[in-house]
């Protein structure tokens, strides 16, 4: 049982790229979401969904896009890098009040 | 609104020694709270939960009890290892698909 899976672990690009960052989960759990990691800051949400087709934003949505078009897969699209998108990215899923499953996370620098 | 406050760390103990990571929130309903560790180059793990007041959540020696009148749940352990060594997250959620963490305890333990 692989879990929430992360790729890619480890990520560098230009200012202005667009990239998409892959997160999938083989528990059959109904909610997926996103997170970054920042010093200080803790854990901030960016994107979630209760189940595919169905989307929400968080406390931090703006560069991101998501879409789930499957109940397994929930993948997070920068639209143009920014630097201050430099952050740890977790994915994690979850069913009602069971509590998060984290993927190992991916380190996406922007420079 | 809807908020985790943790002591600020880093914590520093020696092996056997008790440990307590203080945790309150600010909470418009009532919600669920857990504790979440992370250890070096993971993404993070669920400890413990407790869905309702005065529930104690326990898990690998670790304890805390929902204090719904002091808006608390404190973290404890009778006698760390240096395995515990990584960063402690305290969350709360109504709904298990959005949580609210703290900022983080990091903790290290020396034998």
């Amino acid at each position: 049982n692989a879990g929430v899976t992360q790729t890619p672990k480890f990520q560098v690009l230009k200012t202005g790229q667009s990239m998409t960052l892959q997160c999938a989960q083989d528990m059959n759990h109904e909610y997926m979401s996103w997170y970054r990691q920042d010093p200080g800051m803790g854990l901030r949400l960016i994107h979630y969904s209760v189940g595919a087709g169905i989307t929400d934003q968080g406390e931090v949505p703006n560069g991101y896009n998501v879409s789930r078009s499957t109940t397994e897969d929930f993948p997070l699209r920068l639209l143009s890098a920014a630097p201050s998108q430099t952050s740890v990215y977790f994915c994690a899923s979850s069913t009602t009040m069971g509590g998060y499953t984290f993927g190992s996370g991916t380190r996406l620098t922007v420079v | 609104g809807n908020s985790v406050t943790q002591m600020e760390g880093p914590v520093t103990l020696s092996e056997e020694a008790f440990l307590t990571i203080n945790c309150t929130y600010t909470a418009t309903g009532y919600p669920s709270l857990f504790w979440y560790v992370q250890y070096p180059g993971e993404g993070l793990q669920l400890l413990l939960k407790a869905t309702k007041a005065d529930d104690k959540g326990s898990n690998k020696g670790f304890e805390a009890t929902y204090r719904k009148e002091t808006t608390s749940f404190h973290l404890e352990k009778g006698s760390v290892q240096v395995s515990d060594s990584a960063v402690y997250f305290c969350a709360l959620s109504y709904t298990g698909n959005q949580f609210y963490f703290g900022t983080g305890t990091s903790l290290t333990v020396i034998p």
